[in-house]
């Protein structure tokens, strides 16, 4: 069985500053790993996946990941926050291979200020 | 490309009434459909799988009588709630996949559908 967790209910940071939001997955085969970002009132975005090519992955908006399967973790970074970055953020894990389910860790709402 | 739409986007009905929500992939073959709810601040929850021209399939706990899934066409799936009540006031989201998208799982979602029934 795959289960996300997501260490932080909510994040807050500094315009500007490094945003870092953590995420570690458990599961019993070899993951595909997702970021979606989420603002208010609407559907989930893709911001990055993991698909079991190369360990860190670039995503939209200068959004990162780094899949680390030592550590079981996928955190998303991103150098600067901007005031746009304010959102709701959920990291999913899927099995690997096709067809399959994904299960969202409960989310990360990330705030920006001045 | 890959967009999803949902219809209605709010909608707010009495006790008792059914309500349809349609979802709809714009410029894509949607081979399959999720269905999910989100209560307020809380992560995503599979309500249950559809798939083109079959039944879908429900996650356990899920009513099947209270939440009907019709997917049947490539591009439409409807979440119909029966006889809603207060309870089953929540944001609904879709989401949708093409072949190529599920060999690696991406789904691609709909902006959501705001239900509240009084």
């Amino acid at each position: 069985a795959q289960s996300v967790t997501q260490l932080g209910s909510h994040v807050s940071v500094s315009e500007g500053a490094l945003v870092l939001l953590r995420c570690n997955y458990s599961s019993s085969v070899p993951p595909y790993l997702f970021w979606y970002v989420q603002y208010p009132n609407q559907g989930l975005q893709l911001l990055l996946k993991y698909t079991s090519a190369a360990t860190l992955v670039k995503g939209i908006n200068g959004f990162e990941a780094e899949f680390k399967k030592s550590e079981t973790s996928f955190h998303l970074t991103k150098p600067s926050a901007h005031m746009s970055d304010a959102a709701e953020y959920f990291c999913a894990v899927s099995k690997s291979g096709g067809y399959n389910k994904l299960i969202f860790g409960a989310g990360t709402r990330l705030a920006v200020h001045p | 490309g890959a967009v999803v739409s949902q219809h209605p986007s709010r909608v707010i009905c009495k006790s008792g009434t059914s309500v349809k929500i349609e979802c709809r992939s714009l410029d894509f073959q949607a081979t399959t459909m999720f269905w999910y709810r989100q209560f307020p601040k809380q992560s995503l929850m599979l309500m249950a799988t559809s798939n083109e021209g079959s039944k879908a399939t429900y996650e356990q706990g899920v009513e099947k009588d209270k939440f009907l899934i019709n997917h049947a066409s490539l591009t439409l799936s409807t979440l119909t709630v029966t006889s809603a009540h207060p309870e089953d006031s929540s944001f609904y989201i879709c989401s949708a996949r093409d072949p190529p998208s599920a060999s690696y799982n991406e789904q691609f979602f709909g902006p959501g559908t705001r239900l509240t029934v009084l």
